[in-house]
């Protein structure tokens, strides 16, 4: 059972906005972002909170505020169609969320 | 670019060993904290290992401490992780993940090499 909790699933219509989110108990560090398509490694969407890595859509941002982060996704498009998981670091040890599989209907 | 791969997995039977290798280039490897995060079939993702980027540090997640041990070889380039005592619960994806930043987020995966424990 994972610290940080995450909806299972989330979807969305081309076009939208959504939302996931990541809550723990308590405040901690900074919470990083990942996308999984099927069969695929992990790439990073998302770090320190709210920073994006060069080359990834401005489409995809992060906040955080105490015990909640946020990945959000704005204009949807299928290709966003993946498993998103939020990961944090806790005295050497990282902990990921149960990750969120994200439906673009 | 950064390129990261994996090899040595395979099936071992329970209490059996094996040794991941990830070869690294695109990246000055000596200065990075390298990991191995791991992924059961159809699960999610689960932190495995630190090592500091001179070699000198090792962190295990509790699932693995005692049975595993990593390393790497800055002259060539190559970050290890040699598995002992596997068990069937051992069996996932091992991804070998560069670190960045103050504490480490992981910016670079590696393809992963699949490692079976099963009779």
């Amino acid at each position: 059972q994972s610290v940080l909790t995450e909806p299972a699933s989330v979807s969305g219509s081309p076009g939208q906005s959504i939302t996931i989110s990541c809550s723990r108990s308590s405040s901690y560090y900074f919470v990083s972002w990942f996308q999984q398509h099927p069969g695929k490694a992990p790439k990073l969407m998302i770090y320190q909170g709210d920073k994006r890595p060069s080359g990834v859509s401005d489409r995809f941002s992060g906040s955080q505020t105490g015990n909640v982060a946020s990945l959000t996704i704005s204009g949807l498009q299928t290709e966003d169609e993946a498993d998103y998981y939020c990961c944090t670091y806790e005295g050497y040890n990282w902990v990921f969320g149960g990750g969120t599989k994200l439906t673009v209907l | 670019q950064v390129q990261l791969v994996e090899s040595g997995g395979g099936v071992v039977q329970p209490g059996g060993s094996l040794r991941l290798s990830c070869a690294a280039s695109g990246l000055s490897f000596r200065a990075y904290n390298m990991h191995w995060v791991r992924q059961p079939p159809g699960k999610g993702l689960e932190w495995v290992t630190l090592i500091s980027f001179d070699g000198s540090e090792g962190y295990y997640a509790d699932s693995v401490k005692g049975r595993f041990t990593v390393s790497r070889d800055n002259s060539k380039n190559t970050l290890s992780l040699q598995m002992n005592s596997l068990r069937p619960e051992d069996t996932a994806l091992y991804y070998c993940v560069k670190g960045a930043g103050s504490p480490n987020y992981f910016d670079f995966w590696g393809q992963g090499t699949l490692v079976t424990v099963s009779s």
